[in-house]
């Protein structure tokens, strides 16, 4: 069974701090990572995607990707109440198979 | 407008009747998903589909069937043998080789009343 491993939370961080969000895969063949943002009672939508080992920015959102240690992980800097939310972490297995493995998620509250 | 349409946004179903979720695209995506997702719950995999007239069960196929007649179309039927079908169930698709990313439709509620 491939896996995909989130703190369910919540993580609590202060409005203008950094929130720092986990996950680890237990399939070593996994080639793409995904995060996602969910809102209650909405549908995911796509926060970032990373492919290679390091660091990706994208505004105030960093992906950050360790392939030897099986661990993704999702910085949020000056974070906002807006951001409170559940992000999944997301897992496309190898090559050919079209398959993505999805985390529980962790739920996010940024307090005012 | 591009993207993933699904419907009905809610379903009630009474108990031993089929329900079909309609999940349509325009995105021009080879792969469509289906996935299921309980309250508190991460998104558990029902189905999916690389090309038309293919598709493969995911972890949780019982009690569901799907069809790809069509590129844009992959509807799902939640039948009677699924003991508990109250969820949140979310389309997706994905460019397939094209890329990488999966899209989701905005959901369909299925209550069992």
């Amino acid at each position: 069974q491939k896996e995909v491993e989130q703190n369910s939370g919540p993580l609590s961080v202060p409005e203008g701090a950094i929130a720092s969000l986990n996950c680890t895969y237990s399939d070593r063949g996994s080639q793409s990572f995904f995060w996602y943002r969910q809102y209650s009672g909405k549908s995911p939508e796509l926060i970032m995607f990373i492919y290679s080992n390091g660091d990706k920015e994208d505004g105030r959102f960093t992906a950050q990707l360790n392939k030897a240690s099986q661990y993704v992980s999702l910085l949020i800097r000056d974070s906002q109440p807006s951001d409170s939310a559940t992000y999944l972490c997301a897992v496309k297995l190898v090559a050919g198979t079209y398959k993505y493995i999805f985390g529980t998620g962790t739920r996010l509250k940024v307090l005012a | 407008d591009g993207g993933i349409t699904q419907s009905p946004k809610y379903l009630f179903r009474k108990e031993g009747q089929n329900v079909t979720l309609s999940c349509e695209q325009n995105l021009n995506h080879d792969a469509m998903y289906w996935y299921r997702q309980d309250p508190g719950q991460g998104l558990r995999l029902i189905y999916y589909s690389q090309i038309v007239n293919d598709f493969q069960k995911g972890d949780i196929a019982e009690g569901y069937s799907v069809s790809r007649e069509k590129k844009e179309s992959f509807p799902l039927t939640v039948t009677s043998a699924q003991k508990n079908p109250t969820a949140f169930y979310l389309c997706a698709s994905s460019p397939g080789q094209a890329g990488n990313t999966i899209y989701f439709g905005e959901g369909s509620w299925l209550t069992v009343v």
